[in-house]
Order: structure tokens, then C-alpha cells, then sequence
């Protein structure tokens, strides 16, 4: 069975500033890998997924995520922050033709002027 | 295109009640998904439906849960009756086939007193 870990439950940070959010997986076979995110108050929106080729995955709001087989990792990375990106990220995981996602326990994105 | 739809946005009952959740896919999208997502925690697939067939229910706790989705468009979760621990948020998603990405309703926020 597939696992994912969310390291920081909570993540404050400046705005402007860079920001990270850690996510690691486990599993015994190959994956798809997602970033969605949760604004107050709204359903979850993906974000950006990794399916194969290029390890490093963008979105259009900035956002980016690398994946990397041999730390089993897929953290999120933004250079500048902004106060709309106040919300909540999930990572999730998913087998190839399995489509059921398996979520961590989300992190919260807080930015300070 | 309009996204999932959900009803109601809130619902508060006391425990040993009944209650139901309406989900509309997005048009044309064949795989519907529910998921809870207790607070502080990522969303836990429920049931997954193929038009109007299950194909997985595994996490679906059946003494209590049920979900039909007759026409295969829109779907029904019920829960009848209701414990404290059922307090959560219900999301919706569907995706045009099991091999797409979901996409996810605001959710109904139940809280059971």
C-alpha cells in the first residue's frame, strides 16, 4: 500500500519570501505523484502532478515540485511567496491505473506581510 | 464548464440521526469519487464509482455508510445513523475516466453534536 508523509503540519513564512513544503512517499511500485491545494472555505484544486518524464513539474502560479525516486520525495517550492498563496497543500499519491488517491495530512501555508 | 456540485455546504445533526449528501459530477465524467476528510487530517477515499457500478468501497464503513449513483451521474452518500466521530467535511469528485485527474466540489461540512 502507498503512503504519504507531510512533514510540517504548519509552515509560516514572509511574504516574498521562499517557501518549501516537504512531502514524502512510500511505495513498492512506480507512482503519480500531485500537489492540490485548498483555499479557505473552497474545494481542493490540483495544483501540479508528476506522471513521467521530466522529474521537475511547474504550475502557473509559480509553484514547482521536483521528484525524486531515490529520496522518494516530491516537495513543493516557490521562490516568492504571496499572501493569496494562503491555504492548504495536500500531496497525494496514486498507482498508475489505480486512481485512488492516497492523501497526507496536509500542510497549512501562512503568509505574513 | 461548471465544476462538482454539492449539497448542502453545512449540515449539524445530533448523533443517531440521519443524513444525506448530493453530489453533481461535472458533465460527462464517468468516475465519481467521495472522500471524508476529518479536521486536520487529508481526505480518505470512501467509494469510488464507474458510471454507476463500485469499484471500490473498501474504506467504506457499510454498517452505516451507503452510496448509490442510480443513472450513473448523480450520486448520494447517506449515513443513518450518525456517530460524534463522523464529524468531517464530505468532498465530491469525478473525472472523465479513472485514469484522469479528479476534480473536487467545496464539500459539505457535517458536524454531529
Amino acid at each position: 500500500a502507498q503512503s504519504v508523509t507531510q512533514l510540517d503540519s504548519q509552515v509560516p513564512v514572509f511574504e516574498e519570501a521562499p517557501v518549501e513544503l516537504r512531502c514524502n512517499y512510500s511505495s513498492s511500485v512506480s507512482v503519480y505523484l500531485f500537489w492540490y491545494v485548498q483555499y479557505p472555505n473552497q474545494g481542493l484544486q490540483l495544483l501540479l502532478k508528476y506522471l513521467s518524464g521530466s522529474t521537475l513539474v511547474k504550475s502557473i502560479n509559480g509553484f514547482e515540485a521536483e521528484f525524486n525516486k531515490s529520496q522518494t520525495s516530491f516537495h513543493l517550492r516557490k521562490p516568492s511567496v504571496h499572501i493569496s498563496d494562503t491555504a492548504e497543500y495536500f500531496c497525494a499519491v496514486t498507482i498508475p491505473g489505480a486512481q485512488k488517491l492516497v492523501f497526507g495530512q496536509g500542510t497549512r501555508l501562512t503568509i505574513n506581510p | 464548464e461548471a465544476g462538482v456540485a454539492q449539497s448542502p455546504r453545512y449540515k449539524i445533526i445530533e448523533k443517531r440521526q440521519s443524513v444525506a449528501f448530493w453530489c453533481n459530477p461535472i458533465s460527462g465524467h464517468a468516475t465519481l469519487y467521495w472522500y471524508q476528510q476529518i479536521l486536520g487530517q487529508g481526505p480518505k477515499l470512501l467509494i469510488q464509482f464507474q458510471n454507476n457500478g463500485v469499484v471500490d468501497d473498501s474504506q467504506l464503513p457499510k454498517d452505516r455508510f451507503s452510496a448509490e449513483r442510480l443513472k450513473g451521474v448523480d450520486s448520494t452518500l447517506k449515513i443513518q445513523p450518525a456517530k460524534l466521530e463522523d464529524s468531517a467535511v464530505y468532498l465530491c469528485a469525478s473525472s472523465l475516466t479513472n485514469a484522469d485527474t479528479q476534480y473536487f466540489g467545496p464539500g459539505t461540512r457535517l458536524t454531529v453534536l
